[in-house]
């Protein structure tokens, strides 16, 4: 089993949509969580740190659930700017930045 | 000022071959990674150092080695290079220890190896 999963997608979406990214991680010891942004050839950016109690950043909400190592990303009223591949990212304890394969977000008009 | 810098961007060689990427952040952080990301644009930890130290060493070929000078630097030597190693690498930086909010990694542009 992967230590950190996502689905692949890709999601095709028109503008405006709602769309929402799933992530699990494997190793129960895990410490913190983020989703990351990637733009084809770029380097990934962060989008966000996700909270035990749930938080958003103005149309993006993060929630996890740690007894079901589950991270999930909703995306609301979507742009064609968000069209990226969106990297699930999991610390372990010896500070192992693990990353998910990645879901990729097509956004069309 | 460039935050995480590595260099080369571009690296065309041939197989069998000895190369080196350099990375170098200004950011005065104490962990250090090298990411790969293959064809299928999955982002495989390789290392991670921590204040020079070698914490993270995936199942890497021996052919791959880190350097540390010191902890604003780590550098990737990778000797006999073969066609499969030809990927995107990504040096990363974050602080340490890990606290709320710290763990942001700051990636440099990449270094795309082609091996012939």
């Amino acid at each position: 089993r992967k230590e950190v999963e996502q689905d692949p997608g890709p999601f095709n979406v028109p503008e405006g949509a709602t769309v929402a990214f799933n992530c699990t991680y494997s190793n129960s010891a895990s410490q913190s969580f983020f989703w990351y942004r990637q733009d084809c050839r770029k380097e990934p950016k962060l989008l966000m740190s996700v909270y035990s109690s749930g938080n958003e950043d103005g149309r993006f909400t993060a929630q996890l659930n740690r007894a079901s190592q589950y991270i999930s990303l909703l995306i609301r009223d979507s742009k064609l700017s968000d069209s990226a591949t969106y990297l699930c990212v999991v610390n372990g304890p010896n500070n192992d930045m693990r990353f998910g394969a990645g879901t990729r977000l097509t956004v069309k008009p | 000022d460039t935050a995480v810098s590595q260099t080369p961007k571009y690296l065309v060689t041939q197989m069998g071959n000895d190369k080196s990427i350099k990375c170098e952040q200004n950011l005065g952080h104490d962990t250090m990674y090298w990411y790969k990301q293959d064809s299928k644009k999955f982002l495989k930890i390789m290392f991670s150092y921590n204040n020079k130290e070698l914490i993270i060493n995936e199942t890497v070929p021996n052919r791959f080695s880190p350097k540390s000078p010191d902890k604003a630097h780590l550098n990737l030597h990778i000797n006999s290079l073969e066609l499969g190693d030809s990927a995107v690498y990504f040096c990363a930086s974050s602080q340490d220890p890990p606290a709320r909010g710290n763990e942001k990694l700051f990636f440099g542009s990449g270094t795309q190896l082609s091996v012939l």
